[in-house]
């Protein structure tokens, strides 16, 4: 069996400030790794995601996360927000002895004010 | 082109009612997922098709709840005798073949049960 930690349900931040959202997981089997936003009212949206090779994986819109095996973790970063960042992020894992279904973690809502 | 889409955007059902949420994945995509998500939640896997069979049922919360995908293409998740916990959004998600990972999510159903 695997779970997915998100450590902060909210994060506040300022605009053009930086925003480090935090992901742990745990699991028996490797795993491959997925960030998604959820704007109000609207589905999922991919960010980015990490099955192999580098450890910093870049997606839309300025994040990147890493990939950290050692600590089971994969962090999303951004250096600089905007307004429009504001919305609800979901860390996924993907288990690879799976069909591909998501265990999400409980989200973090991030607040970006001027 | 055009994403995944779900109808209803919105349903009122009284508590014992039956309702049925549709789903149309991306024309060709092979995978569709269907996710529960509770307020203030992540999404919680509920059951997995490839085609048209159902490949996976095992989230499914109760025998309340089953779906289908007969031609497999669009899919419709029922629910019988609603309960008040059954109130959701509930998001499909379609992917193009299974040695793909990103899942592509629709705008979500949500279900209030009265």
């Amino acid at each position: 069996a695997q779970s997915v930690t998100q450590l902060d349900s909210q994060v506040p931040v300022f605009e053009e400030a930086p925003v480090e959202l935090r992901c742990n997981y745990s699991s028996s089997v490797s795993v491959y790794l997925f960030w998604y936003v959820q704007y109000p009212n609207q589905g999922l949206q991919l960010l980015l995601k990490y099955l192999s090779g580098s450890t910093l994986v870049k997606g839309i819109n300025g994040f990147e996360a890493e990939f950290n095996k050692s600590q089971t973790s994969f962090h999303l970063r951004k250096p600089s927000v905007h307004i429009s960042d504001t919305a609800e992020y979901f860390c996924a894992v993907m288990t690879t002895d799976s069909w591909g279904k998501f265990q999400f973690g409980a989200g973090t809502q991030v607040v970006v004010t001027p | 082109g055009a994403g995944v889409s779900q109808s209803p955007r919105y349903k009122v059902a009284k508590r014992g009612q039956d309702v049925a949420l549709r789903c149309d994945p991306i024309s060709g995509h092979v995978s569709l997922f269907w996710y529960q998500q509770a307020l203030g939640q992540g999404p919680e896997f509920l059951t997995y098709f490839q085609n048209e069979a159902q490949l996976d049922k095992s989230g499914l919360p109760s025998d309340r709840f089953f779906a289908e995908r007969p031609e497999g293409s669009v899919s419709t998740l029922k629910i019988q005798r609603t309960q008040q916990e059954d109130s959701a959004v509930y998001l499909c998600a379609s992917r193009p073949r299974r040695g793909s990972y990103e899942q592509y999510f629709g705008p979500g159903t949500r279900l209030t049960v009265t």
